[in-house]
């Protein structure tokens, strides 16, 4: 089965230090999603881009947190410099077409889980 | 703006039981409703889903109908599993062309137990 791989799958640092989470979404798939969950905040939408151009990121810190696509095959979402509060599941989704109808073949990655100390 | 209520968890049932999740949204427009279920250190996936009113979304033994009268959409199963317990989530996406964006309930974490 096609799947959205993210690494790590934990990561445990210290306040202050730079986190980078990857993503390799579908190969095809041209939007790419970024969702943080938290226990308070449930699923949060961070930024999603399509065909690699960054369509909405409204969600996300911005004095913080960067994300971009280098490339079609790679996400990534930096934290710089991160904080216990950013301790959390991230989580990537990737889909093809445009437009809701491609909701159902939104894929998840298994998610990197996060621990700020 | 949009948004997505469910049922507070966590929910405990016995194997066989009936099981029902309560979803409400509010929303602008005609939005296409989701069930999502996450397996414990998984990520999510689709379970089921409805794009009008009166649709009925099924799969796995799971079912849910699309309620614009009540904006509901009620996820549903006859027997559960152990096999079934995990956390899920009632979505809803807007309508209109170029919307990718899920709007997520926050859980609802289902314990079955033999």
């Amino acid at each position: 089965d096609a799947r959205v791989t993210q690494t790590p799958r934990h990561k445990v640092t210290e306040m202050g230090q730079e986190v980078t989470m990857r993503c390799q979404p579908i190969l095809g798939h041209n939007t790419v999603f970024w969702y943080r969950q938290t226990m308070m905040q449930g699923l949060e939408l961070l930024a999603y881009f399509r065909n690699r151009a960054p369509l909405d990121d409204s969600g996300m810190p911005k004095d913080r947190f960067s994300a971009e696509m280098p490339d079609a095959t790679l996400a990534t979402l930096k934290i710089q410099p991160s904080e216990p509060r950013d301790s959390a599941v991230y989580f990537c989704a990737s889909a093809s077409g445009t437009g809701y109808s491609g909701a159902n073949v939104l894929t998840f990655g298994a998610g990197s889980r996060l621990t700020v100390l | 703006g949009n948004s997505v209520t469910q049922m507070e968890g966590p929910v405990t049932l016995s194997e066989e039981a009936f099981l029902t999740i309560n979803c409400t949204y509010t929303a602008t427009g005609y939005p296409s409703l989701f069930w999502y279920v996450q397996y414990p250190g998984e990520g999510l996936q689709l379970l089921l889903k409805a794009t009008k009113a009166d649709d009925k979304g099924s799969n796995k033994g799971f079912e849910a109908t699309y309620r614009k009268e009540t904006t509901s959409f009620h996820l549903e199963k006859g027997s559960v599993q152990v096999s079934d317990s995990a956390v899920y989530f009632c979505a809803l996406i807007r309508s209109g062309a170029g919307s990718y964006q899920l709007t997520f309930g926050k859980g609802t974490k289902l314990s079955v137990i033999p």
